[in-house]
């Protein structure tokens, strides 16, 4: 499969504990984003890079979050001393350079934080 | 933050109507998108109209974009309980910072 990949699908944690969730974009694509969403509401945009540069980040994302690209390819975005109210999913999409902006996204990463 | 908001906020009509989502925004824009989302599912791609077109065709889906009213509509004809999901308005400014609207989420009963 040559989609947008993450990992984990799942994660179930206790408050006060860090995640760390990955993505694999799609090989050839520059741009890398992360969004966050929750029941019934549309993705919220999180950050982005264009090759390993963080190019923005949201006020949404506090000094908890933290995400990296450090080659380029797959990202991270780790979270620290996790709260319920982080409990979302968390969707990575990726995008061509020479394209028209589309985005291709992966199936998300789910975090319960109990 | 979200750049716009979908309307209605459900909808829920027969097979075979044609159903109707609106979506406002707020700032210029170099494109806009709509996305389909099954239920605990990524999202998909459907059409993309940039900002010089004002309407844009893809099988049964049709797209018009105001950008003096700084508005567009998704129109699905005859509708198929498969499409039930939510569909989102995305817009693309400079940089290609992309933002999502709330949704709106179709059932199509059969």
């Amino acid at each position: 499969d040559t989609g947008v990949s993450q990992d984990p699908r799942h994660k179930i944690t206790k408050r006060g504990q860090n995640v760390t969730f990955r993505c694999d974009p799609i090989s050839e694509h520059n741009r890398l984003y992360w969004y966050r969403q929750t029941l019934g509401q549309g993705p919220e945009f999180l950050t982005y890079f264009q090759n390993e540069a963080q190019l923005e980040k949201s006020r949404l994302l506090s000094d908890r979050f933290s995400a990296e690209r450090p080659k380029g390819s797959f990202s991270t975005l780790e979270i620290q001393r996790t709260e319920q109210g982080d409990s979302a999913m968390y969707l990575c999409a990726s995008t061509s350079r020479t394209g028209t902006g589309e985005l291709f996204f992966g199936e998300g990463s789910r975090l319960t934080v109990l | 933050s979200q750049q716009g908001e979908e309307d209605p906020q459900a909808l829920s009509i027969q097979e075979g109507e044609n159903a109707t989502m609106n979506c406002s925004y707020k700032t210029s824009i170099n494109n806009l998108q709509w996305y389909r989302q099954n239920s605990g599912r990524g999202l998909v791609h459907l059409i993309l109209i940039r900002s010089n077109e004002r309407e844009k065709h893809s099988g049964r889906l049709r797209v018009t974009l105001d950008t003096s009213k700084k508005s567009s509509s998704l129109l699905i004809t005859a509708s198929r309980a498969a499409d039930t999901a939510s569909y989102f308005c995305a817009t693309a400014a400079e940089g290609f910072k992309t933002i999502f609207g709330a949704g709106t989420r179709l059932f199509v009963k059969a």
